[in-house]
């Protein structure tokens, strides 16, 4: 079955330090890959994709990501973050057949030290 | 509106009642999803609609939950006898045919069951 998993539940890092958020999948085929970030109260807001063609990725508010075949990765990552990044970021897995469901990992919560 | 809407954003209600949750997609979006988000669960898929298609019900939880889209528009998922462990933010998520897998989200609503 597909899964997703996010291996920290929670980073903290300092303002204007880079990030890299880690997520790996598993997925019979080529996946459509995704990150969202959810804000406190807030919905899903889409920050990158990844379909096919180049694997690293440009996104919003300065992400970008990575896709590695070989080790069935997607890691998300941000050279400098500012306090507004704090929130929590669910890596996604889009299947291609039947439904077009996303399946979610657990999501890692940002916190931000000024 | 420009995005993904459901309404009420808070439902607190008792154990054993039924309630009713509403998503307005995005105009024009054909396809329609809806997960659940919970502490012990993460997000999860429950329903998808896809234009005039039998629905993928493959992820509602139980013969408690039903939902549907009337005039491939507006959509109600429906919580029969609810339990406390329905108690969670629901998603709402719309899509277009042109941005496949893309999927924009609502603000949830958050349901509280006593």
């Amino acid at each position: 079955a597909q899964s997703v998993t996010q291996p920290d539940i929670h980073i903290t890092v300092s303002e204007g330090a880079s990030l890299e958020l880690r997520c790996n999948y598993s997925y019979g085929a080529t996946p459509y890959l995704f990150w969202y970030v959810q804000s406190p109260g807030q919905g899903l807001q889409l920050l990158l994709k990844y379909f096919s063609g180049d694997t690293l990725v440009q996104g919003i508010k300065g992400f970008e990501a990575e896709f590695k075949r070989s080790q069935s990765s997607f890691n998300l990552r941000k050279p400098s973050v500012h306090w507004s990044d704090a929130a929590e970021y669910f890596c996604a897995v889009g299947l291609i057949q039947g439904a077009q469901k996303l399946v979610f990992g657990q999501g890692t919560r940002l916190t931000i030290n000024p | 509106g420009a995005g993904v809407s459901q309404s009420p954003s808070n439902k607190v209600t008792e154990k054993g009642k039924d309630v009713e949750l509403r998503c307005d997609p995005i105009s024009g979006h054909t396809a329609l999803y809806w997960y659940r988000q919970s502490l012990g669960q993460g997000l999860e898929f429950l329903i998808y609609f896809q234009g005039n298609s039998a629905p993928d019900k493959s992820g509602l939880p139980s013969d408690r939950f039903s939902a549907e889209r009337t005039g491939g528009s507006v959509s109600t998922l429906t919580i029969q006898r609810t339990q406390q462990e329905d108690s969670a933010v629901y998603l709402c998520a719309s899509s277009s045919r042109a941005g496949y897998n893309e999927q924009f989200f609502g603000p949830g609503t958050r349901l509280t069951v006593l």
